[in-house]
């Protein structure tokens, strides 16, 4: 079955710039999305098709994907940022997630 | 503004049924893809499966043999069914609907809902 992996854990200090990989064979042949977890809350979905942000998510959020690396990129990183993010994609009618990635900003 | 609801009993025994059922509103579930995942306790997110208003469905292949998710169109309502439950059965339950055109995302989820497994 099609696995994405994502490290456990990335640090950054404030006002710096995150990010955080996904790695899949051939994802850069496919869409990639990202959700950010805060604790207790549902998952919000920040980057979808690659690249794209919904409304309401701030700029500083941004993604790429190319080859076998779909990257979530966090410009100036704020405190807020803080939380658990997952990588999503697709593959033979069947949604994969990432195993997660556990921001700190500190 | 669409909004997702959970509901069900947040204690199963083991070998019993886990049944759930995720009440859709601000919007019409025709003509969409709705899914379930779960989250055990620390650990990440898990796809089960989802279903297009027209009843068609596609389950995670690990959980296929368990699994059941059916659609009320009449009340706005989908449904997990999980059979045969085990303490690792133990999760977070969310639904959400799927978007499924170009790209394939998740763009409204329920708040979540706690099921434990235990006797």
């Amino acid at each position: 079955s099609y696995e994405l992996t994502q490290p456990p854990l990335v640090s950054v200090s404030p006002g710096q710039t995150a990010s955080i990989t996904c790695s899949g064979d051939k994802l850069g042949d496919t869409y990639a999305c990202w959700y950010q977890q805060k604790p207790g809350q549902s998952p919000v979905l920040v980057i979808y098709q690659d690249n794209k942000r919904p409304s309401g998510i701030p700029e500083r959020f941004s993604g790429s994907n190319s080859g076998n690396t779909a990257t979530l990129t966090i410009s100036g990183t704020q405190a807020l940022d803080e939380a658990d993010y997952y990588c999503q994609a697709w593959d033979s009618n069947s949604v994969v997630f990432g195993g997660g990635t556990k921001l700190t900003v500190l | 503004q669409v909004q997702l609801q959970e509901s069900g009993p947040g204690l199963v025994k083991p070998s019993e049924t886990l049944s759930l059922t995720c009440t859709v509103s601000g919007g019409s579930i025709n003509s969409y893809y709705w899914s379930w995942m779960r989250q055990p306790p620390g650990k990440g997110l898990e796809w089960i499966g989802y279903i297009y208003s027209s009843g068609s469905t596609n389950y995670n292949s690990s959980l296929k043999s368990r699994v059941t998710i059916s659609v009320d169109t009449s009340k706005n309502q989908f449904s997990l069914k999980l059979s045969s439950v085990t303490a690792a059965d133990t999760a977070v339950y969310y639904c959400a609907r799927l978007y499924l055109a170009a790209s394939y995302y998740f763009d409204y989820w329920g708040q979540g809902t706690l099921v434990t497994v235990s006797s």
